[in-house]
């Protein structure tokens, strides 16, 4: 059975400090992986990586997907109060028109 | 264009009582789905749409209806609601040439 699991469930650290994020994935046909950011309504689309593209930055936000281990990271440089949010993984199958399957999600503090 | 927009915001029914949760979308998407987000379980797909007229299930499909008669709209029925579907309610949408999928802001459902 697919699934995603993402690690940890809850995070706190401090404003300025650097987290790491992860998602493994268990899915045949692997098409591409997708991370989200979620406040307090909609996920939001942050990166989406593929075979093609296994590197991604926006600013103080990167992420890397490693096929060969079945995992992927975000990491968060210089955290800011704003960045406190849930995180969210999803992968996408070659052979799926179009369901994603997602992980339960990491939710981030970031205390002052 | 205003995106994926849903309504309502916010809705309280009683047990076996039905209600249709709208969603609309301005970006000319082939598909759109309909997930719930529950505590610790991420997100799980209901329903979703490959294009009008076609509507498929997805993991948790039980007690709820969909159709989509346009392109631009696909409303999910509850048929008789119960406790076990208080939930939060995202309607998401993506074209075909990617796997981004983008979200309206979310219904917030109690049943009592």
């Amino acid at each position: 059975e697919d699934k995603v699991v993402q690690s940890p469930l809850s995070l706190v650290v401090h404003e300025g400090d650097t987290v790491t994020l992860n998602c493994s994935y268990e899915v045949t046909n692997f098409r591409s992986l997708l991370w989200y950011k979620q406040e307090k309504k909609a996920p939001t689309f942050l990166f989406m990586l593929t075979s093609s593209g296994i590197e991604k930055k926006s600013g103080r936000l990167s992420s890397i997907l490693d096929k060969k281990e079945l995992f992927s990271i975000l990491n968060i440089t210089a955290t800011q109060t704003g960045d406190s949010a849930i995180y969210l993984c999803a992968v996408k199958r070659m052979d799926s028109n179009y369901q994603l399957i997602w992980g339960a999600g990491t939710k981030l503090i970031i205390k002052p | 264009n205003a995106g994926v927009t849903q309504t309502p915001k916010f809705q309280v029914l009683k047990t076996g009582q039905s209600m249709t949760l709208q969603c609309a979308q301005d970006m000319n998407h082939e598909y759109m789905s309909w997930y719930r987000q529950d505590p610790g379980m991420g997100l799980r797909l209901i329903h979703y749409s490959v294009g009008a007229g076609i509507t498929d299930q997805g993991e948790v499909p039980n007690g709820y209806n969909v159709s989509r008669s346009t392109t631009e709209d696909f409303p999910l029925r509850l048929l008789s609601a119960a406790p076990s579907q208080t939930s939060v309610y995202f309607c998401a949408s993506r074209g075909t040439s990617t796997d981004t999928q983008y979200f309206g802001p979310g219904t917030r459902l109690t049943v009592l």
